[in-house]
C-alpha cells in the first residue's frame, strides 16, 4: 500500500515555462515533507521541504505548497531550466517516537523533461 | 563537508561470494540508513542506525548483514545474495535528533548478482 503516491510517472515541460509536480499522502500522521531530485547513477539530492504547520514553502525557483486537508503537495519550478531534467521524489515523514525511529517513506518518483 | 561517500560505485558477484558496501560520513550525523532502490521504483527503506545502534530493521533477509563500527562509518556485509537482490544500494545519514530531518545520501552502490 502506498502512503506517498506520483501518480504522473513522466513530465514534458518547455524551458522557461512553469513545471508543477504533484504528490498524494494517506498517512494523516506524516507532518515533514521533503522533495529530493535523482539524476541517472546518482542518490537523491535534497531540494526542499515543508513543514505540515505551513502551507508554502519557497526557495529561489522553487515552490512547495501543502493542502493537508487534500492530503496533497505540489512542487513549482518557475522558470523551468534544462539541467532541471532529472527524477523529483516526494517524500514524508511521520510523528517521531524515539531515537533511530525517524523515516522517509518515498513516492514512484516522476521523470521531469525540460526540453530546450 | 555535506558529503556521504559510498564504496564501491559498482559490484559484481556470484550468488556464492561475500562483499561489503561501505559508507561513510563526516557532518556529525548520528542516523544512518541503508536503502535500496530497484530501476523506475523509490528508495526502501532497509536498515536505520541512531547512535551506532540498529533502531529498524525492515524484515531484511539476514544474506544482507549491516555493521555500524563508529559513528562515521556504515558497511553492509553481503553473502550468497540472490539475482533479484540486483539493485541501487543507498547510504543516507542525518542528524539524528529526529523530528523534521532532511537525509544526505550518498551516490550509492549499483549491485548486480549473477
Amino acid at each position: 500500500d502506498q502512503q506517498v503516491k506520483q501518480n504522473s510517472p513522466s513530465l514534458s515541460v518547455q524551458e522557461g515555462r512553469i513545471s508543477i509536480l504533484n504528490c498524494d499522502y494517506t498517512n494523516s500522521m506524516f507532518d515533514y515533507f521533503l522533495w529530493y531530485k535523482k539524476y541517472p547513477a546518482e542518490g537523491p539530492t535534497f531540494l526542499i521541504s515543508i513543514s505540515s504547520i505551513k502551507d508554502k514553502n519557497e526557495d529561489g525557483r522553487f515552490t512547495v505548497f501543502l493542502n493537508k486537508s487534500a492530503k496533497h503537495l505540489s512542487l513549482h519550478i518557475v522558470p523551468s531550466q534544462p539541467g532541471d531534467s532529472a527524477v523529483y521524489f516526494c517524500a514524508a515523514s511521520g510523528a517521531y517516537s524515539g531515537a533511530g525511529s525517524y523515516q522517509l517513506t518515498f513516492g514512484k518518483g516522476t521523470k521531469l523533461s525540460v526540453i530546450p | 563537508d555535506t558529503e556521504v561517500t559510498q564504496t564501491p560505485k559498482h559490484l559484481v558477484m556470484g550468488m556464492t561470494n561475500k562483499k561489503s558496501l561501505k559508507c561513510e560520513q563526516h557532518m556529525g550525523h548520528r542516523a544512518m540508513y541503508w536503502y535500496k532502490q530497484k530501476a523506475k521504483k523509490p528508495p526502501e527503506l532497509m536498515f536505520v542506525y541512531s547512535y551506532e545502534k540498529l533502531s529498524i530493521n525492515e524484515s531484511v533477509p539476514s544474506r544482507f548483514s549491516p555493521e555500524c563500527p563508529n559513528s562515521s562509518l556504515l558497511n553492509l556485509h553481503l553473502h550468497a545474495l540472490q539475482p533479484e537482490d540486483s539493485a541501487l544500494y543507498l547510504c543516507a545519514s542525518s542528524q539524528g535528533r529526529g523530528v523534521g530531518e532532511k537525509l544526505f545520501f550518498g551516490s550509492g552502490t549499483q549491485l548486480s548478482v549473477l
